[in-house]
């Protein structure tokens, strides 16, 4: 079946440095989401893509899908402490029986040092 | 606006009994779904329902039962716990098609 890995696992930075999370699935999506889950929290959507090559930015966050619709990162540029969590893509396998299901990654554990 | 509601927040069951997590949506979403979340596995699909009626397995089915009987509600059963099944449990709905999930808060399942 469709499998999703996200690295890395854990990453600890120092405020103010940058910081990104990368996503690559074993099929290619139809598109792929982005969700934050803060800690002792559940998770928020953040965005989605859908396009090739698509780039989005939210602010201090970018947003991209692989030409291939493959593979995917999140970049936080100058972090600060509210953007602690767990940062989780989420994959929507194009096409075949798998209707809507949502396959998530691992996540990315981000620990953001003052 | 409630979004998803689910009940218990904490439960600890011992090995052998049985319990329903409870999920409700009112957004008229036809899209709901349980995953359960371990540490560094991510969220794991249990089952999802693309409507009334209608349910089908994710990937870890074994141990649960879900049923939906109208479109806001969503149970998950356990049947017999086991302590592999300590978990935190979230509920999803969303509009059916490449849209957004929406959680719920979660359950925090200790089985000893």
């Amino acid at each position: 079946g469709q499998q999703v890995m996200q690295i890395p696992q854990y990453q600890h930075v120092q405020e103010g440095e940058d910081f990104t999370t990368y996503c690559n699935s074993s099929t290619t999506l139809s598109n792929i989401q982005w969700y934050k889950q803060r800690p002792g929290g559940h998770p928020v959507f953040l965005i989605q893509l859908v396009k090739s090559g698509e780039v989005k930015k939210q602010k201090r966050l970018t947003f991209q899908f692989g030409e291939a619709k493959k593979n995917s990162s999140l970049h936080i540029t100058a972090t600060q402490t509210t953007d602690v969590g767990t940062y989780f893509c989420a994959g929507l396998q194009a096409g075949g029986t798998s209707y809507g299901k949502l396959t998530f990654g691992q996540g990315t554990i981000l620990t953001v040092h003052p | 606006n409630a979004g998803v509601t689910q009940t218990p927040k904490f439960q600890v069951l011992k090995t052998g009994q049985s319990m329903t997590l409870q999920c409700a949506q009112d957004m008229n979403h036809e899209y709901m779904s349980w995953y359960r979340q371990d540490p560094g596995m991510g969220l794991r699909l249990i089952h999802y329902s693309v409507g009334a009626g209608i349910t089908d397995q994710g990937e870890v089915p074994n141990g649960y039962n879900v049923s939906r009987s109208t479109t806001e509600d969503f149970p998950l059963r356990l049947l017999s716990a086991a302590p592999s099944q300590t978990s935190v449990y979230f509920c999803a709905s969303r509009v059916t098609g490449i849209t957004e999930a929406f959680f719920g808060q979660g359950t925090r399942l200790t089985v000893v």
